[in-house]
């Protein structure tokens, strides 16, 4: 079985602050691993993901994530917050092998503030 | 752009009505999921159709909901008859699987379902 666990429902950061959005799995098998954004009264766009290859992937927006194995993570990172950044954050399991069925996390929504 | 559509966008219904919500997928691409979202429950996948055959519809309340796919450019999920618990976000997404490689799922709009 799989199945994500994403920290913090809610995080704030400043506008210019690193952004942090933790993410831990769990998977018997080896996982695929994404990132979605949703932008109110939207549906979800892929930010970045991960399928065993570079285990430091980068995204669109300015969004990269750090697959690690030793500690189930693929926490998703920006350098630099954006206010339009603001949004809330989907992370995503599934197994490889074509199945693609995807398990999300219950979010973080993430609030800019200038 | 190619892009996954959905109708109606907003929905209003009173318990009890038939809601039947469509999903466009990207031409191409051979397999459509549909998911709800909810406060409570977030994001949850209701079924999953490959070729448009059925692969897993273990989410979903079979009692009231069907979901099919008369043809390839058509996706659509029913609830009859509807309850005010069924109030949520509906999405569809589409994605092309090509033996064993993963793409990736491209999402809808949602369509938002408020039953009375």
């Amino acid at each position: 079985a799989q199945s994500v666990t994403q920290l913090g429902s809610h995080v704030s950061v400043s506008e210019g602050a690193l952004v942090l959005l933790r993410c831990n799995y769990s998977s018997s098998v080896p996982p695929y691993l994404f990132w979605y954004v949703q932008y109110p009264n939207q549906g979800l766009q892929l930010l970045l993901k991960y399928t065993s290859a570079a285990t430091l992937v980068k995204g669109i927006n300015g969004f990269e994530a750090e697959f690690k194995k030793s500690e189930t993570s693929f926490h998703l990172t920006k350098p630099s917050a954006h206010m339009s950044d603001a949004a809330e954050y989907f992370c995503a399991v599934t197994r490889s092998g074509g199945y693609n069925k995807l398990i999300f996390g219950a979010g973080t929504r993430l609030a800019v503030h200038p | 752009d190619a892009r996954v559509t959905q109708t109606p966008r907003h929905k209003v219904t009173e318990m009890g009505q038939e809601v039947t919500m469509r999903c466009q997928p990207i031409l191409g691409h051979n397999t459509v999921f549909w998911y709800r979202q909810t406060m409570m429950q977030g994001l949850e996948l209701l079924a999953y159709f490959r070729n448009r055959a059925p692969l897993d519809d273990s989410g979903m309340p079979k009692d009231r909901f069907s979901a099919e796919m008369p043809d390839a450019t058509l996706a659509t999920l029913k609830i009859q008859p509807s309850e005010p618990r069924d109030s949520a976000v509906y999405f569809c997404a589409s994605g092309l699987v090509e033996g064993g490689s993963y793409n990736e799922q491209f999402f809808g709009p949602g369509t938002r379902l408020t039953v009375l």
